[in-house]
């Protein structure tokens, strides 16, 4: 059973414009969310992220919106840049709950490329 | 930022060969971690480690063992390597002392499994 879901596999944005990424979760003890960004070759990288007592949390061109009664969270990149065009991953923790197992809940991903 | 070294960077087996990946973390964190990524399945955890000697299975532990004899190495061996177990895997440590939601990730090791 996935608890952590990334519906889109992949999302093309113009340059300039506003990237919105979705991610849907199912188990209720999750408590902290979090964002990671992947280039080819790398490892992912925390980009921003949201504890359960929050609705939105912004660094720079990035904000992340949770929304608990529907179990979503959206980032939110403007304006979109090239550099941005990467592998997005949502990720899930309950270690504040005690509710899950160790270690962080990941989705499969959103391949977001801006187009120039 | 936090450091962690994955050896080897790249490797290419057999079937049925033993292959062993170490993690090396020069933050002296307690926890450390072992995910796979493969396409269409984004992270997944494999094992993890709380402590030296101490270490726990993941979400998709079958087929791999861990060890933890020293703070700074976390092994993670597949005793008999299969084509399904062809990924990138990726050592993860926490971004901060204690135990916290983020971390922070090594670079990959890359296993073809033929």
């Amino acid at each position: 059973d996935q608890q952590v879901k990334q519906n889109s596999p992949s999302l093309s944005v113009q340059e300039g414009r506003i990237s919105i990424l979705n991610c849907d979760y199912t188990n209720s003890m999750f408590d902290y969310f979090l964002w990671y960004k992947k280039y080819p070759a790398e490892g992912p990288t925390f980009l921003i992220s949201i504890s359960s007592i929050k609705d939105k949390n912004e660094d720079g061109r990035f904000t992340v919106f949770l929304n608990k009664s529907a179990k979503h969270l959206s980032l939110h990149i403007v304006p979109s840049q090239p550099g941005d065009s990467a592998v997005y991953f949502c990720a899930a923790s309950a270690l504040g709950t005690g509710g899950g197992a160790d270690g962080l809940t990941f989705g499969k991903g959103t391949h977001l490329i801006i187009q120039p | 930022d936090a450091g962690i070294t994955q050896s080897p960077r790249h490797k290419v087996t057999e079937t049925g060969t033993p292959v062993t990946l170490r993690c090396h973390q020069t933050e002296n964190h307690r926890y450390m971690y072992w995910y796979r990524q493969d396409p269409g399945h984004g992270l997944r955890l494999i094992h993890y480690s709380y402590g030296v000697k101490d270490t726990d299975k993941g979400e998709v532990s079958d087929g791999y063992s861990v060890s933890r004899s020293k703070t700074e190495d976390f092994l993670l061996t597949l005793e008999s390597a299969t084509s399904s177990q062809t990924s990138v895997y990726f050592c993860a440590i926490p971004r901060y002392q204690g135990r916290t939601g983020e971390l922070f990730f090594g670079e990959g090791s890359r296993l073809t499994v033929l």
